[in-house]
């Protein structure tokens, strides 16, 4: 089942911050995060395992909450390059398949 | 430079043609999968494979084909059975062990290639 994604969109000025969340209704071991710029390939950020492990590099920072299947992406102090859509990939069960939400539109204006 | 590269970029095709969009990964990697995005839809999961000659439909796989007689390539067909083939194909790879609660593997993407049916 297709994790949930929101907001679906966030417009922010530079420097502001914001959080994007990713909900899943089944059981998860990881999850993915991933940016994408219009019309290119999605970048791949940071895994989050099971766990409730919080990661993150530069003022970019993730958590995984366990109990509630839930993470949630922050980005700090942001910047213009932080533009883009993030979406999140999940992971549970034994196949080899990630599936993704449906991604959520981040414009940061100067 | 190791990575996934995709041909062509840009794709244009007739209404009932069958069209092959090329995807090759020199990481050494031992999966692959394509996807396909629409505005607004996120990324759809249409095949993946974990080993050479062996392939999984995914959530879409209707209409498409692939192959992956080498471990390096993973070519994906988008025949005249798929009603609405105009979109942004996206092809990933990862080392294999993405299953399992401890695995860190992780999907590395292609550029893409953006195919539009006349």
């Amino acid at each position: 089942q297709q994790p949930v994604q929101s907001p679906q969109a966030v417009i922010l000025r530079e420097g502001e911050d914001a959080v994007i969340n990713c909900s899943s209704s089944k059981a998860l071991y990881s999850v993915h995060w991933y940016r994408q710029k219009h019309g290119e390939a999605p970048v791949f950020l940071m895994i989050l395992l099971k766990g409730g492990e919080q990661k993150g590099h530069d003022k970019i920072s993730a958590s995984f909450n366990e109990k509630k299947q839930q993470s949630s992406l922050y980005l700090t102090a942001s910047q213009l390059s932080y533009s883009g859509t993030y979406f999140c990939g999940t992971m549970g069960g034994s196949n080899y398949k990630l599936t993704f939400g449906k991604g959520t539109l981040l414009t940061v204006n100067p | 430079d190791g990575g996934i590269t995709q041909s062509p970029k840009y794709l244009f095709r007739k209404e009932g043609q069958n069209v092959t969009l090329s995807c090759e990964q020199n990481l050494n990697h031992d999966a692959m999968y394509w996807y396909r995005q629409d505005p607004g839809q996120g990324l759809r999961l249409i095949y993946y494979s974990q080993i050479v000659n062996d392939f999984q439909k995914g959530d879409i796989a209707e209409g498409y084909s692939v192959s992956r007689e080498k471990k390096e390539s993973f070519p994906l067909t988008v025949t005249s059975a798929q009603k609405n083939p105009t979109a942004f194909y996206l092809c990933a790879s990862s080392i294999g062990r993405l299953a399992g609660p401890s695995s860190t593997d992780t999907q590395y993407f292609g550029p893409g290639t953006r195919l539009t049916v006349l």
